[in-house]
């Protein structure tokens, strides 16, 4: 089945710095790429996703790219604000299962 | 995206019983799902639930401790049944389109046993 790595489990940044999070995942059937944001105590939130027919996707200062060759996807934010602080899971689908989440990265904005 | 609530919120549990927990959505939807959210840590699939037939369950997770029912497009149940401190989670439904793939969590039953 899907394996999903998620790296950093845990990512400091300044205010206004740029943030990358990566992904990778096994199964090349994979096609559907989602990103969650999950702030603490409450329900994780889609914030993006990204479907294997493209390479890139963006919204305002969110952005994913996805590299089927090399099945990695990555999760950007540009210009990031003390409210981004959260955890974010990525996950993948493929094909009849539920989607597989990598264990999540726990972003830190310092202001 | 659809309206997901869950009841309860929050519970307090002694040893040993059982719990049910709700998960309601406000139109029809394809897949329900329920995961287990440890502290700390990542979404576990449980379960998917299946209207109109018996759930399917991940490696590490049983019927006769996980039962769930989903009578309709709607709505679905999770009991954590003969429960243990290791039981204490957030407990999460989950539904989804499977044509597009989006799936939308519920806010979660944050459950503790004593």
């Amino acid at each position: 089945g899907e394996n999903v790595e998620q790296h950093p489990s845990t990512l400091s940044v300044q205010e206004g710095d740029s943030a990358v999070i990566k992904c990778t995942y096994s199964d090349s059937a994979s096609n559907y790429f989602p990103w969650y944001k999950q702030e603490l105590g409450k329900r994780p939130q889609l914030i993006i996703d990204i479907r294997s027919n493209v390479g890139e996707k963006k919204d305002q200062r969110i952005a994913v790219t996805l590299n089927k060759t090399a099945k990695h996807f990555s999760l950007h934010i540009t210009e990031t604000q003390p409210e981004d602080s959260a955890v974010y899971f990525c996950a993948a689908y493929s094909g009849n299962t539920p989607l597989v989440f990598g264990k999540g990265t726990r972003l830190s904005v310092i202001a | 995206s659809a309206v997901i609530s869950q009841k309860p919120s929050r519970d307090i549990c002694q040893r040993g019983t059982s719990l049910t927990i709700q998960c309601q959505v406000d139109s029809q939807v394809t897949m329900m799902f329920w995961y287990r959210q440890q502290p700390g840590q990542s979404l576990t699939l449980i379960a998917t639930a299946n209207q109109g037939s018996e759930a399917t369950y991940e490696s590490g997770f049983v019927i006769d401790k996980f039962p769930i029912s989903r009578p309709n497009l709607t709505f679905s149940t999770l009991t954590v049944s003969n429960m243990s401190p290791e039981d204490s989670s957030i407990y999460l439904c989950s539904v989804g389109d499977g044509g597009v793939n989006e799936q939308f969590f519920g806010p979660g039953t944050r459950l503790t046993v004593l």
